[in-house]
């Protein structure tokens, strides 16, 4: 069954500095996301992304984040300068098709964020 | 605004025991996914719903879209069944899920 991939599954930054989560989506979905799980607390949206632009975003998702589709496969969250507040399980999914959230939407397994 | 609350938080049950662990949403939905949290924090998706009844293994999902209502059975429940079982909900508008908490399951040999 397809998967998104997500690396690393750990990664540890000190603080201030530029983090990047990188993630596979499914081949052919087209509408991609992330979203964030700080250590006991539910996970949270981020946003989503389609057609090379955001369509999406939550509060959290300040002027610190940004995302690319920087190839025909890749799908990355850049941190700018990482808090230690950042520090969190990141999830990527993505979907075929994004109105209505039922098209083959698929979770990766994620990364986990320590900021030092 | 999107709620999604499950029951109970916390569940421990004797190996091979019944097990059910309950999600409501306060809007309508187009699907609804039941996803499985290990201590790592990583996460698989179980099911993907959006009407009636799944079942995979010794896993069952059941989903009443009139009354906003999913459940989620494991059959015969086993101790690496312990995990966290999270139900998220996907509105008909927009694209993002909205989840729950998620229910800490303990399955004790």
């Amino acid at each position: 069954e397809p998967e998104v991939t997500q690396t690393p599954s750990h990664q540890v930054t000190q603080m201030g500095q530029e983090v990047i989560l990188r993630c596979v989506p499914i081949s052919n979905h087209l509408y991609f996301y992330w979203y964030r799980q700080i250590l006991g607390q539910k996970v949270e949206f981020l946003v989503s992304f389609y057609n090379n632009e955001i369509s999406e975003k939550s509060e959290i998702f300040d002027d610190q984040f940004s995302v690319e589709r920087p190839d025909g496969s890749n799908f990355t969250l850049k941190i700018r300068s990482t808090k230690l507040e950042d520090s969190a399980m990141y999830f990527c999914a993505s979907s075929l098709i994004g109105q209505g959230a039922r098209y083959g939407y698929t979770f990766g397994s994620g990364t986990r964020l320590t900021v030092v | 605004k999107n709620e999604v609350e499950q029951s109970p938080q916390n569940l421990t049950a004797q190996e091979g025991e019944f097990i059910t662990i309950n999600c409501s949403y306060s809007v309508g939905i187009s699907a609804l996914h039941w996803l499985q949290q290990h201590p790592g924090g990583g996460i698989v998706s179980l099911f993907m719903l959006s009407s009636g009844k799944k079942k995979h293994g010794r896993l069952i999902a059941t989903i009443n879209i009139q009354e906003k209502h999913s459940s989620l059975h494991i059959t015969a429940s086993h101790p690496r069944d312990s995990a966290v079982y999270i139900c998220a909900a996907g509105p008909n508008t927009g694209n993002q899920f909205y989840f729950g908490t998620g229910t800490s399951l303990t399955v004790i040999p």
